[in-house]
């Protein structure tokens, strides 16, 4: 396993606004990923971060609202660009030596007012 | 279309008493079924991963199996702590199937 931290753990921004929210591991990982957890939701996979490259998006899900930054195998960032309050969500970021197996950090709460 | 229902939506348990979650599955080939804890606030937490169908793995009060179409998460005699969210995700087997999560059941157990 790997032991995962993010920042901030909750933040409550204005609309139009950005929040940048980072994820730091405590060992080398491959795969880094971005996830959204919407209100009584389960989880989304907003993107995988890679290392030296731009971040692969899922359907639904654009660089120029979720611009995501991996500069190296163990740190990573997430926008979260002009925000609306359909943007309050819990954000995850995970990680996994294969695909099959992640873990995940704890979690940032954002609310859009 | 790789798709994961969970069921039910809640169940709340007294402490002890035995039940199991149902995980089930629509996916072109499995490559993994993924069982995962979550706490209110906290990210999820990794439990298992089964691979074939007829595979068991058990972890203290959890057992968890696997079959061509649903998988279940057996508790037995759980405890205050084994409250939580529990979350069952799959992987297809093309190398660009990303993991689809259920929206999971949210298990109470009274004391």
């Amino acid at each position: 396993s790997a032991v995962i931290s993010q920042k901030p753990s909750r933040d409550i921004c204005q609309r139009g606004t950005s929040l940048t929210i980072q994820c730091q591991v405590d060992s080398q990982v491959t795969m880094m990923f971005w996830y959204r957890q919407q209100p009584g939701q389960s989880l989304t996979l907003i993107a995988t971060a890679n290392q030296g490259s731009e971040a692969t998006y899922e359907s639904g899900f654009v660089i120029d609202k979720f611009p995501i930054s991996r500069p190296n195998l163990t740190f990573s960032t997430l926008t979260v660009s002009n925000m609306s309050p359909e943007d309050s969500s819990i954000y995850l970021c995970s990680v996994g030596l294969t695909r099959e197996e992640q873990f995940f950090g704890p979690g940032t709460r954002l609310t859009v007012l | 279309e790789d798709q994961v229902t969970q069921s039910p939506e809640a169940l709340r348990l007294q402490e002890g008493e035995s039940s199991s979650l149902n995980c089930s599955y629509t996916v072109s080939g499995l490559r993994g079924l993924f069982w995962y804890r979550q706490d209110p606030g906290k990210g999820p937490e990794f439990l298992f991963t089964l691979y074939s169908a007829g595979e068991e793995k058990e972890k203290e009060r959890l057992k968890a199996t696997l079959t061509k179409k649903e998988s279940f998460l057996h508790i037995t005699a759980p405890k205050p702590e084994d409250s939580a969210t529990y979350l069952c995700a799959v992987q297809g087997s093309s190398s660009a199937s990303k993991i689809i999560f259920g929206s999971g059941t949210r298990l109470s157990i009274r004391p």
